[in-house]
């Protein structure tokens, strides 16, 4: 299965956005989805896992959650260093395959 | 404090092999999946390899299987990737990453090693 993204997304400053992550084929709910975040230059850090879960470290502006068709990041009350590309990820149970979606990249103006 | 520190990457020929190395500390190796991600230049995420704790077990992605082989030494908590018949689209950072939360889960993640395949 693949994973989709929006290939960009933009807002200002203090406001709320919300990233897309849609599943193929099969549903989004059968394996849990990570997100990870890499700001230019650095590698990706975790920002949320099983879903909704939030590492420590991690600002609670930062959540998770998924419907019926697809999992999401939310990130309110943006700020400039959350500029950076988000990545979703989740994995094939059957042969314990990992898969990245293509990423978005967030600009905050 | 977990670190991950990848080396070995280099300019290497198309059909020519290559050793890369991820130094682990911080955590328990031995009790933990460990995983190869690549990304090319400009481009996104790629999961290549991984690897169970007690190394007996091993996945590939499809674009790798049969060309590359993922080992560790527990001994030295060091995960390598032994890159054979290289190919120009194998051009990429490798980052090595550890999954403390379940294999599925990357957690932590090294600065990577650029392997460019080129002639």
């Amino acid at each position: 299965f693949m994973l989709t993204q929006p290939h960009s997304v933009s807002e200002s400053p203090g406001k709320t956005v919300t990233i897309s992550c849609t599943r193929s084929s099969g549903s989004i709910a059968s394996n849990s989805v990570q997100w990870y975040q890499q700001r230019p230059g650095s590698s990706p850090t975790i920002v949320i896992y099983e879903d909704n879960q939030r590492p420590s470290g991690v600002p609670d502006r930062f959540s998770g959650s998924f419907d019926s068709s697809s999992a999401s990041l939310t990130i309110s009350g943006l700020r400039t260093e959350d500029e950076a590309d988000y990545y979703c990820q989740s994995y094939d149970a059957s042969n314990r395959n990992v898969v990245f979606g293509g990423g978005t990249k967030l600009t905050v103006l | 404090e977990v670190q991950l520190l990848e080396s070995g990457g280099a300019l290497v020929q198309p059909g020519g092999s290559l050793r890369v190395s991820c130094a682990a500390s911080g955590f328990s190796f031995t009790n933990h999946v460990m995983n190869w991600v690549r990304q090319a230049p400009g481009k996104g995420l790629e999961w290549v390899s991984a690897i169970s704790g007690s190394a007996s077990a091993t996945y590939y992605a499809d674009s790798v299987k049969g060309r590359f082989t993922i080992s560790r030494e527990n001994s030295k908590s060091t995960l390598f990737l032994q890159m054979d018949s290289l190919r120009a689209e194998d051009t990429a950072v490798y980052y090595c990453a550890n999954s403390l939360t379940g294999w599925h889960v990357l957690t932590y993640w090294g600065r990577g090693t650029l392997v460019t395949v080129s002639s």
